[in-house]
């Protein structure tokens, strides 16, 4: 596709059920991240794909979360048993890497899950 | 570790005044700069990156950085703004050689009629 698509654009889930966002990348986008926007504050990083792996996952915030990449296409965020402080816009951006080297991010419009 | 300053969370200005957006980066290593912009209910889009070469960087709607490795700064400026310049900015730093980006806390600009 021309840009980053995630689905759903809107989640409203209860507290302790499971949620997965999606995340389709620009095509030829080997590198691919999550980032987590709480309301009024900055992005918080999550997790770095390069390709299917996913050498960073210093930024998940505990074992509830996981992420996977399949094809070097797209890639899912599961929350297990979603926590009110799991609220937040979850942000996908993919990267094309030229020389082993990553540029200019490329941002899709962004989960924004609700937990009640 | 790389870290991005944005101090101003909030800059009201009025239409057709000059804006500038501050951003300090600490890195003592070669890095990428960029400035994004965020509208209400948006994504983050792009507005100017910083590589290399001219430390004055030219983005889209008549927005420009200039980067200052001194200073470590990265600040964005636009001479007159308009209404529809109302939006959060971020300002982001990559090290050269890695993946990881680090984004500011945001600045949001809200202009005034």
């Amino acid at each position: 596709g021309a840009g980053v698509s995630q689905s759903p654009s809107n989640k409203v889930t209860e507290k302790g059920k499971d949620v997965e966002l999606r995340c389709d990348p620009i095509s030829g986008h080997t590198a691919l991240y999550w980032y987590r926007q709480r309301l009024g504050q900055g992005l918080e990083f999550l997790i770095y794909f390069q390709g299917n792996s996913a050498p960073d996952k210093s930024g998940l915030p505990s074992d509830r979360f996981s992420a996977e990449r399949t094809g070097e296409s797209v890639s899912t965020l599961t929350i297990q048993r979603t926590q009110q402080e799991d609220s937040a816009v979850y942000l996908c951006a993919s990267s094309l890497v030229t020389g082993g080297l990553t540029v200019e991010a490329f941002f899709g419009q962004g989960t924004r899950l609700t937990v009640v | 570790a790389q870290s991005v300053t944005q101090l101003d969370s909030q800059v009201p200005v009025f239409e057709e005044a000059p804006v500038e957006l501050r951003c300090n980066y600490s890195s003592s290593v070669s890095v990428y700069l960029f400035w994004y912009v965020q509208y209400p209910n948006q994504g983050l889009q792009l507005l100017l990156k910083y590589l290399s070469g001219s430390t004055l960087v030219k983005g889209i709607n008549g927005f420009e950085a200039e980067f200052n490795k001194s200073q470590t700064s990265f600040h964005l400026r636009k001479p007159s703004v308009h209404i529809s310049d109302t939006a959060e900015y971020f300002c982001a730093v990559s090290v050269r050689g890695t993946y990881k980006y680090i984004f500011g806390t945001g600045t949001r600009l809200k202009v005034l009629a």
